[in-house]
């Protein structure tokens, strides 16, 4: 199974600040055939389902604030939050659907500072 | 308006069994894989498997595949989890989620709407 690993596994990041994620994955999510990466983004608020955010590593799905973006190839990945809000409180992960099983990163916990 | 709605929450003994169901509405049922995964408390994602409606085709984890079945209903558009011989680790809100295109072969485990999750909660 592809092993991803997140970090910080937390972090506080005053409003209005920028908020960076890495995401990294023990093999490559490059597809040679399309040339796209297959990695997601979900953010999942306190008592709340998962909500997906950004796939092929970088589109982000409808109706996600532009302040939401996502960079990154191969092994290596980030999520960036360009401008911290409070309702983006939340545990974010990362996921890999290259082979399967799917599997996801441990999660990043986003607080306010 | 796109809704994966799930059964309410279980409480189960050790080696009893379960079934978690999600009723489907808003877009073509057997359209779209639907995948199962679940959150033990405090903890991350664990993909579970997936159906695909239109086929009823499936396809476990390995971690599961010896006590896990996972069917579809077309006729009320819902599909169904089960997961036998519990044990105090399967303690946790168990999810399912829609992804891919039921039209190919394998799903592009993209999970762009996810039920609300039912706590399934294992103790004697």
């Amino acid at each position: 199974d592809i092993v991803m690993t997140q970090s910080p596994d937390s972090l506080a990041v005053s409003l209005g600040e920028r908020a960076t994620i890495s995401c990294k994955s023990s093999q490559s999510l490059l597809s040679s055939s399309n040339n796209r990466n297959y990695l997601a983004w979900y953010q999942q608020k306190p008592g709340h389902s998962p909500n997906l955010l950004i796939y092929w590593a970088s589109t982000r799905e409808s109706g996600v604030p532009d302040r939401f973006s996502g960079s990154g190839s191969g092994t290596d990945f980030t999520l960036t939050i360009s401008s911290l809000q409070a309702e983006d409180v939340a545990v974010y992960y990362c996921q890999q659907y290259y082979t399967s099983p799917p599997t996801f990163g441990q999660g990043t916990k986003v607080e306010i500072k | 308006q796109f809704q994966l709605v799930q059964s309410g929450a279980e409480v189960k003994k050790p080696g009893a069994s379960v079934k978690v169901s999600c009723r489907t509405s808003g877009y073509p049922f057997i359209g779209f894989y639907i995948h199962w995964l679940r959150q033990a408390p405090g903890q991350g994602l664990e993909w579970m498997g997936w159906v695909n409606p239109k086929s009823g085709a499936t396809n476990y984890a390995q971690k599961f595949q010896a006590r896990v079945t996972m069917t579809r209903d077309t006729s009320i558009d819902t599909a169904n989890m089960g997961l036998s011989n519990l044990r105090s680790d399967d303690t946790a809100v168990y999810f399912c989620a829609r992804g891919g295109s039921a039209a190919i072969e394998e799903p592009t485990a993209v999970f762009d709407y996810w039920g609300q999750g039912a706590l399934v909660t294992v103790s004697s």
